[in-house]
């Protein structure tokens, strides 16, 4: 019963483009949203969050959307550099700081 | 000087057998938590420790036990292990339970491997 759903396992991208990393939830009683980003070998790293009561949270070159009806967020990084390129993966936290995962996008971003 | 340690990285091991996994961290945080990601990528909390004392326990097979000696440090035993235990653990901290601010820090993982 997976609460997160991250449905593109892998996406590609031009060097200086838009990449566009999508999430969907399930539950409504998810209270904060996050990304992480995962090289090879490596642990999870927190990227960026937002919470439940706002609907963008900018930082950068990264900027997450989240669109409550729909229970949909996504992450947009722009301009796309080739360091960029690792694992996304979205989660969304529940009670007593439990976070569901999606199980990930592969970006890639192609110099 | 990492934050979040996890020792060993790698562990080959044989089906029946009993092991475990450490974990530290030196970020000074009050909860500390284990992950199993899956063949198939999924990335599922199984336990969380507040203060050293246990928080979350997900449905998890009694063959895991937790143990947490103190704030810093959360050890994974696993007793009689099957071939479905193979996957990568990892251990994560955070300042607290549910602040905005309290973000999960995690380790490189622990790929186990049960033949």
């Amino acid at each position: 019963d997976q609460q997160v759903k991250q449905n593109s396992p892998s996406l590609s991208v031009q060097e200086g483009r838009i990449s566009i990393l999508n999430c969907d939830y399930t539950n409504s009683m998810f209270d904060y949203f996050l990304w992480y980003k995962k090289y090879p070998a490596e642990g999870p790293t927190f990227l960026i969050s937002i919470s439940s009561i706002k609907d963008k949270n900018e930082d950068g070159r990264f900027t997450v959307f989240l669109n409550k009806s729909a229970k949909h967020l996504s992450l947009h990084i722009v301009p796309s550099q080739p360091g960029d390129s690792a694992v996304y993966f979205c989660a969304a936290r529940g009670g007593a700081n439990n976070l569901f995962f999606g199980t990930g996008t592969r970006l890639t971003v192609i110099p | 000087d990492t934050a979040v340690s996890q020792t060993p990285k790698y562990l080959v091991t044989q089906m029946g057998n009993d092991k475990s996994i450490k974990c530290e961290q030196n970020l000074g945080h009050d909860t500390m938590y284990w992950y199993k990601q899956d063949s198939k990528k999924f990335l599922k909390i199984m336990f969380s420790y507040n203060n050293k004392e246990l928080i979350i326990n997900e449905t998890v097979p009694n063959r895991f036990s937790p143990k947490s000696p103190d704030k810093a440090h959360l050890n994974l035993h696993i007793n009689s292990l099957e071939l479905g235990d193979s996957a990568v653990y990892f251990c994560a901290s955070s300042l607290g339970l549910a602040g905005v601010g309290d973000t999960q820090y995690f380790g490189p993982g622990t790929r186990l491997t049960v033949l």
